[in-house]
């Protein structure tokens, strides 16, 4: 079955970096794009961008194109997500989901970022 | 980017009511809305996608219409287990935007 297994939770200090990772299983990796969601404390979810698996070409939303790197190892079947200068408000719950139809989801990666 | 939004923000039903969700788009997304339950803990599960389409699985009480700009999630014979956060999303064009969501809580 369709399987997306994220990374477990980080707690980082504000300027540094967090990598998260959603290895798949159970379907061809390259067939199907990768998005990632966040969701922080208490609000909706909100779109990060996502990743051409085929070509590996991403796509961000304006609110994240600078300090977020979206990557992918097809060799494993991962997708990864790179947040740099972490600052306190990108403490929240980070998701991957599969293709425009969103019809599979990772459990979540918990991000805290704290001094 | 097109804006989405929900109407009402939240919702009291009584077991066996019908409750509808109404979802606005800023402009025409054609078919592309899905609809999302989403408990705590738990990442959102998708119920209806491309407006009306039914995901594997999920109970036919949930009913999504619509097209172009104004889209409706109803719920019928609604249940305990209902109770949650719904949310809409338009998939017709990046950044793929959700709306603020709508908190249902059974009394």
């Amino acid at each position: 079955q369709v399987q997306l297994v994220q990374s477990g939770s980080e707690l980082k200090r504000p300027g540094a970096s967090v990598k998260v990772s959603c290895r798949t299983s159970g379907y061809t990796f390259t067939s199907y794009a990768m998005n990632w969601v966040r969701q922080a404390p208490g609000q909706g979810p909100e779109w990060v961008g996502w990743i051409n698996t085929h070509s590996g070409d991403p796509t961000y939303g304006q609110a994240f194109r600078g300090r977020v790197v979206l990557s992918m190892d097809a060799s494993i079947n991962t997708a990864y997500l790179e947040i740099n200068s972490l600052k306190a408000e990108d403490t929240a719950m980070y998701y991957c989901a599969r293709d425009v139809s969103f019809d599979k989801w990772g459990q979540g990666t918990l991000v805290t970022v704290s001094s | 980017d097109i804006q989405t939004t929900q109407s009402p923000s939240s919702l009291s039903p009584s077991v066996g009511d019908r409750i509808t969700i109404t979802c606005r788009t800023s402009r025409s997304v054609d078919i592309y809305l899905n609809w999302y339950q989403q408990k705590p803990g738990s990442p959102p599960k998708v119920l209806i996608f491309r407006a009306s389409t039914l995901e594997t699985g999920v109970s036919s009480r949930f009913v999504g219409g619509g097209s172009g700009t104004v889209f409706t999630l109803t719920i019928t014979n609604v249940q305990p287990e209902d109770s949650a956060t719904y949310y809409c999303q338009q998939t017709y064009t990046t950044p793929f935007t959700f709306g603020p969501g709508t908190k249902v809580q059974i009394k």
